[in-house]
């Protein structure tokens, strides 16, 4: 069974440019979390969606969205970046995303703004 | 909000030796959960404990969660420098959707 995939891997954009990174969960999970891993905040939640529908959103200013599609797939978005959104960012799937639903984690999107 | 404290934040100890990462907070969390990752990769879930004083077994690390579920400790016995890496506690608290609650990691170094 296919882990959950990130593409890219790494990416370095400038500041005021806009950025979209992309999640392929794992077979059969419906449920997608965001997470920012950054060395002084650690791991911080985005966002979740489930069968195309954000449920639950973490404390991140509107420049930070995200979308599901039809097939569980999803993409987050950031638009008008800042030095300080350089981190990496990870995707996470699991079949119901509450109730002791694992969370299995993908390898990230490393970004750097420069 | 619901915040983790995890503690230490490094250690580095030789090949054999035993240690305990300790992860507290104030709130009462429905399930704790343990990843390590490692440099370039996501978290790997490696347990998850939901009842209040469960403990659970993996090999040579034992996880604890405590009476009132709001703190849980990681013990590894004989620790081996392929147990190095970055561990970190989560917690879920209530219906959290794919929200969980990170500390802030524990960077192991085994050394040979």
């Amino acid at each position: 069974k296919a882990g959950v995939t990130q593409t890219p891997r790494y990416l370095i954009k400038t500041r005021g440019q806009q950025v979209t990174l992309s999640c392929s969960p794992i077979s059969g999970h419906r449920s997608v979390s965001w997470y920012q891993q950054t060395p002084g905040q650690g791991l911080q939640f985005l966002f979740e969606y489930f069968s195309e529908t954000q449920r639950n959103k973490g404390n991140f200013p509107g420049r930070f969205s995200g979308r599901q599609f039809s097939n569980s797939r999803s993409e987050m978005n950031v638009s008008t970046l800042e030095l300080g959104d350089s981190a990496l960012y990870l995707c996470a799937s699991s079949l119901a995303g509450q109730g002791y639903s694992p969370l299995h984690f993908g390898n990230g999107t490393r970004l750097t703004v420069t | 909000t619901q915040l983790l404290e995890q503690s230490p934040q490094f250690l580095s100890i030789q090949e054999g030796e035993n240690l305990t990462v300790y992860c507290n907070s104030s709130s009462v969390f429905s399930s704790l959960q343990w990843y390590r990752q490692e440099p370039g990769e996501g978290p790997v879930l490696l347990v998850t404990v939901v009842t209040g004083g469960e403990v659970k077994k993996l090999k040579r690390l034992t996880f604890q969660f405590g009476d009132a579920r709001k703190d849980s400790s990681l013990h590894i016995t004989a620790a081996q420098p392929g147990d190095t890496g970055l561990y970190l506690c989560a917690g879920e608290g209530g219906t959290s959707y794919g929200k969980l609650t990170f500390g802030q990691g524990t960077i192991l170094t085994v050394h040979p």
